[in-house]
């Protein structure tokens, strides 16, 4: 499986847009990119997945480089909710399934 | 629907004993998966289950082993308990294609001492 690059941690202020990054330089043409966050204290939910196209849901917005070998996940507007590791992950029809490989991850804090 | 359960939400064992956990998917799925995180190697793919069998593993060893029941309800079970084994254990639930979104539970914390 391809693999992901994310910085350790970011900071964010409340009510202000957040523009996490991921790097995935040797992502192949059908490999799918995921995010999926964990709040404090709880399981991992996802959050949005993309494979060429920008997509946006109620959550947030995946913007996904020309090249397919970086993308970033934006929060439009930061709450205290927020707060959470941000995980970048990549997956392939062809892969196997129900196994997400998780990297480190990115630390987000809001602060208020 | 209700989201995926574990049970129970804290264990304490002894180096030695074995243990149980236990995982309930959402309701119509059959996918069921299992992963350990610590601080140290973060979250780790244990096993998947589908329909009753086991269809992926990762990489750790045969004192790690789960089943799936005909409900999808799946348990998995950790014999000899070593110290390194305490944990967050996190199954998800999914139907159960490659690129179908998982959905977690809130984990079992385990302390082995």
């Amino acid at each position: 499986d391809a693999k992901t690059t994310q910085p350790n941690s970011m900071e964010s202020n409340e009510e202000e847009p957040v523009h996490l990054p991921c790097n995935h330089s040797t992502i192949s043409g059908t490999d799918y990119i995921h995010w999926y966050r964990q709040l404090p204290s709880q399981g991992p939910e996802y959050v949005i997945h993309g494979l060429t196209s920008n997509v946006n849901n109620r959550m947030a917005s995946l913007a996904i480089a020309e090249d397919r070998k970086s993308s970033t996940l934006i929060l439009h507007r930061a709450t205290l909710r927020d707060a959470a590791v941000y995980y970048c992950i990549l997956s392939s029809p062809g892969g196997s399934q129900g196994n997400l490989i998780f990297g480190k991850g990115t630390k987000l804090s809001v602060k208020p | 629907k209700a989201g995926v359960t574990q049970t129970p939400r804290y264990l304490i064992k002894t180096r030695g004993q074995q243990v149980t956990l236990s995982c309930s998917p959402i309701s119509g799925h059959r996918s069921v998966s299992w992963y350990q995180q610590t601080p140290g190697q973060g979250l780790q793919f244990l096993f998947e289950y589908f329909s009753e069998t086991q269809r992926n593993k990762g990489n750790f060893p045969g004192r790690f082993s789960g089943r799936q029941f005909s409900n999808s309800r799946s348990e998995m079970n950790v014999s000899t308990l070593e110290l390194g084994d305490s944990a967050l254990y996190l199954c998800a639930s999914s139907l159960g294609a490659v690129l179908e979104t998982q959905y977690f539970g809130p984990g079992t914390r385990l302390l082995v001492l």
